[in-house]
Parts: structure tokens; C-alpha cells; sequence
């Protein structure tokens, strides 16, 4: 399996600003993805990050509020933009591995809390 | 209606005791189902891959599909302390298209008690 990371794994920012969050991956993977775990609530997909393209975002979400980079097939970028206290989470990135088809690998999360 | 119900728990158990963790979905499309633990403060680690109907067996850890009744369920024998985390459920329709739509249960903390 493939071992991802990310960064920073935790902050506590305040509400009207902006947080990057990075996702390193050891091998090089075709499909990354994104996912907000709230406090008590499932997993929930942001975003579909594609090389070279426009991320694909999931309804409910959309690129201002959570621009996308993915410039290579080992990284990708999450900013949470303009963030309110409903953006307190945990956000994961995934990838998908082809061996079980069909399944994704986590990295650790980073957990955020907006004041 | 929720596409896939889990119940959050929690479920405490003591050491040594058999676990039944379990989750019912809507979708008939559905035809690839996972398990992942979740420890505190933890990212998600894939715990089991099931694709399509039947039992997959995994050391304490067995898996179960069932379709007609649109029902999952994972047990643990001989459970630890260790075990102690959260079990999510996951599903995926079949198909290359779908590639990325994993919907997850709520999950379901389980405390093993020495």
C-alpha cells in the first residue's frame, strides 16, 4: 500500500483566513481525493484531485471555497478559504490503489479548528 | 434516508468476546465493500475488501455481504483491547466510473475492556 502524509496534522486558525493543506504521496497514483470527517458524521468527499485538470467537486462543494492543486501524480493541495467555525473538521486525503481494485488508502488527517 | 446506516455505538465489550458490527445500504448498485478501524486522532486504515456477496476471512477478522437483504456485517473473534477504535463501513458501485464514490457508514466506536 501506498504511505501518504500530510500537513500540517493539526491547527487552530481564525475565522476570515485561509489554510493549505498538503498531501504527500510515496508512489506515484492516478486518482487522489479529498474527504471532510466532521465531529460524529461519516466520511464526506470533497473533491476528485486530477493531474493536470480542474479538480471535480462533489455537490455541496465548490472551487472557491476549497481550491485544488494536483501538480504532479505525488502531491495535491487542499485550502479551506475564507473559514468559519463550520470548517472545524478533519480533513483526509486518499488515493486510489489498484490492488484490491475499487479501494482508497488514507493518510492521517489534519484537524482544524476555526475560532 | 441515508444511502448507508451504521449505528454509532458505543459498543463495549469485554476481552475475549465475539463482535458483530454491521451496516444496511439502499443502493443496489453497490457491489464492492470495505471495512476500515479507525483509531483516535487516526487516519482510516483498510481493514477488509469484499467485492460482490459471501464471507472473506481475515485471521480474528471475518467479513460478510449480503445482497438480497442490502446488509454488511463484520465479526471479531477473541477481541482485544486492541481492537478498541472506531469500524467504518464502505461501499462503491461497481464500475470504473464510479471511481472515487466511496460512501461511508457513520461508524461505530467499540471499546474492548480488559
Amino acid at each position: 500500500s501506498a504511505v501518504i502524509s500530510q500537513k500540517p496534522s493539526r491547527d487552530i486558525c481564525q475565522r476570515g483566513t485561509s489554510l493549505t493543506i498538503q498531501c504527500q504521496v510515496d508512489s506515484q497514483v492516478t486518482m487522489m481525493f479529498w474527504y471532510r470527517q466532521q465531529p460524529g458524521q461519516s466520511l464526506t468527499l470533497i473533491a476528485t484531485a486530477n493531474q493536470g485538470s480542474e479538480a471535480t467537486y462533489e455537490s455541496g462543494f465548490v472551487i472557491d471555497k476549497f481550491p485544488i492543486s494536483r501538480p504532479n501524480l505525488t502531491f495535491s493541495t487542499l485550502t479551506v478559504s475564507n473559514m468559519s467555525p463550520e470548517d472545524s473538521s478533519i480533513y483526509l486525503c486518499s488515493v486510489e490503489w489498484d490492488r484490491p481494485q475499487e479501494t482508497q488508502y488514507f493518510g492521517p488527517g489534519t484537524r482544524l479548528l476555526v475560532l | 434516508q441515508k444511502e448507508v446506516e451504521q449505528d454509532p455505538g458505543p459498543l463495549s465489550v469485554p476481552e475475549g468476546a465475539i463482535v458483530s458490527l454491521n451496516c444496511t445500504y439502499s443502493n443496489s448498485a453497490f457491489q464492492y465493500f470495505m471495512w476500515y478501524r479507525q483509531y483516535s486522532r487516526k487516519g482510516p486504515e483498510l481493514l477488509m475488501y469484499t467485492y460482490s456477496s459471501g464471507n472473506k476471512e481475515d485471521g480474528r477478522f471475518t467479513a460478510q455481504v449480503d445482497k438480497s437483504s442490502k446488509y454488511i456485517s463484520l465479526f471479531i473473534r477473541d477481541s482485544q483491547p486492541s481492537d478498541s477504535a472506531t469500524y467504518l463501513c464502505a461501499m462503491s458501485p461497481y464500475g470504473s466510473s464510479n471511481t472515487g464514490k466511496l460512501i461511508f457508514g457513520q461508524g461505530t466506536t467499540l471499546q474492548v475492556k480488559p
